[in-house]
């Protein structure tokens, strides 16, 4: 039982480059979502998908776009890097079945934009 | 909207010291309270919860107890351990949020021997 696995661990894009984030998770969790940790800022909510087959936007989505292809997996598309979008970025699951389940974050994958 | 509020670190103990790393917040609605540590390098993981006013979350010899009339939920540990050197984050959500987490910005622990 992996839980939540991210790729690619750490990635140097130059401005304007594209790049997918994958993330994947085998604890058939209905919600998936992603954040980005910023020194001094905490973890701020990008999108998130509350179940299979819808996504909606969180605190800071601009600049990304997100595809929840199946149950298990939930990529990030930078369509044209920027250096702000320099981060560490962490995915995230839950069952929400209940509304308040813990959520189970990968190992994160740290993001350089030249 | 939701916000929360934590101590800026970093915070340096000696190891068997007394910790409080506090957290204020503010919802609208009724949240539910957690602290997360991340330790180097790695992703978050839950320490512990609460998910009504005056439960006590523990876990691991933490404690936290989600007092409503204070709007806190402040990390307690009675002796701390150089393992328990990590970054410790205080978040919420509320009912009908799609569980989505509000953070605090994070404090760094460190527990020198």
């Amino acid at each position: 039982n992996a839980g939540v696995t991210q790729t690619p661990k750490f990635q140097v894009l130059k401005t304007g480059q594209s790049m997918t984030l994958q993330c994947a998770q085998d604890m058939n969790h209905n919600s998936m979502y992603w954040y980005r940790q910023d020194p001094g800022m905490g973890l701020r909510l990008i999108y998130y998908s509350a179940s299979e087959g819808t996504t909606d936007k969180g605190e800071v989505p601009n600049g990304y776009n997100v595809s929840r292809l199946n149950k298990r997996e939930f990529s990030l598309r930078l369509e044209s890097a920027a250096p702000s979008q320099t981060s560490v970025y962490f995915c995230a699951s839950s069952d929400n079945s209940v509304g308040t389940d813990t959520q189970y974050f990968g190992p994160g994958t740290r993001l350089t934009v030249l | 909207g939701n916000s929360v509020t934590q101590m800026e670190g970093p915070v340096t103990l000696s190891e068997e010291a007394f910790l409080t790393i506090n957290c204020t917040y503010t919802a609208t609605g009724y949240p539910s309270l957690f602290w997360y540590v991340q330790y180097p390098g790695e992703g978050l993981q839950l320490l512990l919860k609460a998910t009504k006013a005056d439960d006590k979350g523990s876990n691991k010899g933490f404690e936290a107890t989600y007092r409503k009339e204070t709007t806190s939920f402040h990390l307690e540990k009675g002796s701390v351990q150089v393992s328990d050197s990590a970054v410790y984050f205080c978040a919420l959500t509320t009912t009908g949020g799609g569980n989505k987490l509000t953070f605090g910005t994070g404090t760094q622990l460190k527990v020198e021997l």
